[in-house]
């Protein structure tokens, strides 16, 4: 089973910070990790796919990057409405897995 | 507009099952591969099982494996996870998602509570 390390699990910013968050796998992924948004209460949002693809509908301040084992979501300007949690997950091999999620905080 | 609803959840004691059922619509729900993702009250996001467009190809993670069954009948657009043997840890909301590279859409969820 492959293993999706997140770091940090928190993280305290303001508004129109930018943030980059971390996933790490535990051996290659190629290219086939997503991160998905989630609000209090509501289903995971897709926000990126394939690493770096970013979803319909998808604020452009919102960008993937990385291969292999390391990779990144950065958001550019935070918005109020963007401290909430993120998770990534890999479709490499089964099981697919998740990340234990990164959770934004207002500061 | 692409839709999943998920219903079939409730308490139920250790030992029981249920059968969780997904309503899709929206698209061409025959034309994509399918899947269960769980989670934990407070906790993060658990892969419970796979099913390609025909259903063809299942897989399931050991955790639910021999006690969970995913199947979809195309002609009524739905997709439904049969879930026995239930345990104190399967305790979770169940989403339905559409996997379109990834999973692209998902539903609102259903709470399956195991407690005696």
């Amino acid at each position: 089973e492959i293993v999706l390390t997140q770091s940090p699990a928190t993280l305290s910013l303001s508004p129109g910070e930018r943030v980059t968050l971390s996933c790490r796998a535990s051996q290659s992924v190629s290219s086939y990790l997503a991160w998905y948004q989630q609000k209090p209460g509501q289903a995971p949002r897709l926000l990126i796919y394939d690493a770096s693809n970013r979803a319909t509908g998808i604020p452009a301040r919102f960008s993937g990057s990385g291969s292999g084992t390391d990779f990144t979501l950065t958001i550019s300007s935070l918005e109020p409405e963007d401290f909430v949690v993120y998770y990534c997950q890999q479709r490499s091999n089964w099981p697919y897995t998740f990340g234990q999620g990164t959770k934004l905080e207002i500061k | 507009e692409v839709q999943l609803v998920e219903s079939g959840g409730g308490l139920v004691h250790p030992g029981g099952y249920l059968r969780l059922s997904c309503a899709a619509s929206g698209f061409t729900f025959s034309s994509y591969n399918m899947g269960w993702v769980r989670q934990a009250p407070g906790k993060g996001l658990e892969w419970v099982s796979y099913i390609s467009s025909s259903g063809s190809t299942i897989t399931y993670a050991d955790s639910v494996r021999g006690r969970f069954t995913i199947s979809r009948d195309n002609a009524k657009n739905s997709l439904y996870l049969q879930v026995t043997s239930l345990r104190v840890e399967d305790t979770a909301v169940y989403y339905c998602a559409r996997e379109a590279v990834t999973f692209d859409y998902w539903g609102q969820g259903t709470l399956v509570t195991v407690s005696s």
